[in-house]
């Protein structure tokens, strides 16, 4: 069972604008993770963000977290071609990581 | 340093064929999991691994997959016989501990991508 939402389920924007994911999760967790996949390749961890902290930053990528909402945020600033991909959210619960549904993002030049 | 190696990257079999799909961790990576990712889903664990023993195979349909993880380095899912609903994507990932404090990064090889006719 995947518990993360991600939000939307597909994103497109011109090169250059920001993009914001957001994903929600049900139950208590120790990180989230987020993950990107490109078009048939594996998936690349890029950012961790532990449930005591609210907010990781990463060259161009923003991470928040509220655990009060159990949601979370992705931010990609000055998004570039190379940015297209799926992206998923991770939650690290006491045994496992369990992935979402994953939002698709596409960067239009 | 080389990544999580998989192999096959593709396989095509008839149903009740049996496949075997193969997987070299990163070294020195202690944790190694199987995942199974279906069209447009995010991965869903199968199993992991803490060096040889499987420590969580809960999700793992065990009436025709299995698994090994020999001398704690390389690991080998096997289906047996394959149905229809077993195509899809399955990812192998390392990580050197799940319990070490920053050891949590999982790195993910590129996949085999099964079909099943």
């Amino acid at each position: 069972s995947q518990q993360g939402e991600e939000d939307p389920q597909a994103l497109s924007i011109q090169e250059g604008e920001n993009a914001t994911m957001n994903c929600s999760y049900k139950t208590s967790i120790n990180n989230l993770q987020w993950y990107r996949q490109n078009s048939g390749r594996g998936l690349v961890h890029l950012i961790l963000i532990r449930s005591n902290e609210r907010e990781k930053h990463s060259g161009r990528l923003r991470v928040t977290l509220d655990t009060s909402k159990k949601s979370s945020s992705l931010l990609i600033t000055a998004s570039r071609a190379a940015d297209t991909a799926s992206y998923f959210c991770a939650t690290r619960g006491a045994q496992k990581l369990v992935f979402g549904q994953g939002t698709r993002l596409t960067i239009n030049p | 340093e080389a990544g999580v190696v998989q192999s096959p990257r593709y396989k095509i079999i008839e149903k009740k064929q049996p496949v075997a799909f193969w997987c070299n961790p990163i070294s020195g990576h202690n944790t190694l999991y199987w995942y199974r990712q279906n069209l447009g889903q995010g991965p869903e664990l199968l199993i992991r691994y803490e060096n040889e023993e499987a420590v969580d195979d809960s999700q793992l349909p065990k009436d025709r997959f299995s698994a090994e993880r020999l001398k704690g380095v390389d690991s080998t899912l096997k289906i047996q016989p394959a149905e229809l609903g077993d195509s899809a994507v399955y990812l192998c990932a390392s990580s050197f501990s799940t319990w070490v404090y920053d050891g949590e990064t999982q790195y993910f090889g590129p996949g085999t991508r099964l079909l099943v006719l």
